[in-house]
């Protein structure tokens, strides 16, 4: 099925250090959503975005509805390990479509 | 409020065998969507209910099944299994069904392993 594209797979970062990662897409969505999941845990929802352009923040996380409705970021200023885990985008096209995943961005945080 | 509980948390079964998953939404949450998540394919999704009808469905084998009672709690059922079965099923809840502007909340999963 239809996936986002998110990058990167993958970061190895300093504690303290800002992180950014992206979703993108061909197609257009409505509604942006970012998760967060850790280890055997079910994801948790970040950020909710429902409107192209809005930027919305929840404490150190930051994320933005692209202008053409095709990406998505997510920012994480001064890290700490606790950010651990895997982050995910998730975009909603409306109507009777399905939520659509990106593959995860996996967060190591270094102390 | 209760977040969406799910049960088993684990289960180990064989091949062949028949399985059954359960999912407790949100209070007054009245959509229920299942996926399978695995290392290789991330998120799949396998199908949503909403009052106690199958809404939208995946790409998965009819070995995957499900259904959605009055009180909007919900079960999916998986019959002889298979080795690449074995993953953590997640179900989400959300209060409508497929409004853009209506969020999913996910349960912790069930942890299938199949052997």
């Amino acid at each position: 099925g239809q996936q986002l594209n998110q990058s990167p797979q993958s970061m190895f970062i300093q504690e303290g250090e800002d992180v950014s990662m992206n979703c993108t897409s061909s197609s257009i969505f409505n509604t942006w959503l970012w998760y967060k999941q850790d280890p055997g845990e079910g994801p948790v929802l970040l950020i909710a975005l429902y409107k192209a352009g809005e930027l919305t923040s929840n404490g150190r996380l930051t994320a933005q509805f692209g202008i053409t409705r095709k990406d998505s970021f997510l920012n994480i200023s001064a890290s700490i390990p606790s950010d651990v885990g895997i982050y995910f985008c998730a975009g909603h096209k409306g109507g009777s479509e399905k939520l659509v995943f990106g593959k995860g961005t996996k967060l190591t945080v270094n102390p | 409020k209760a977040g969406v509980t799910q049960t088993p948390r684990y289960l180990i079964k064989t091949r062949g065998q028949q399985v059954t998953l359960s999912c407790s939404p949100i209070s007054g949450h009245r959509s229920v969507s299942w996926y399978q998540q695995t290392p290789g394919q991330g998120l799949q999704f396998l199908f949503e209910y909403f009052s106690e009808t199958q809404r939208n469905k995946g790409n998965f084998p009819g070995r995957f099944s499900g259904r959605q009672f009055s009180n909007s709690r919900s079960e999916m059922n998986v019959s002889t299994l298979e080795l690449g079965d074995s993953a953590l099923y997640l179900c989400a809840s959300s209060l409508a069904f497929r409004s853009d502007t209506d969020t999913q909340y996910f349960g912790p999963g069930t942890r299938l392993t199949v052997l």
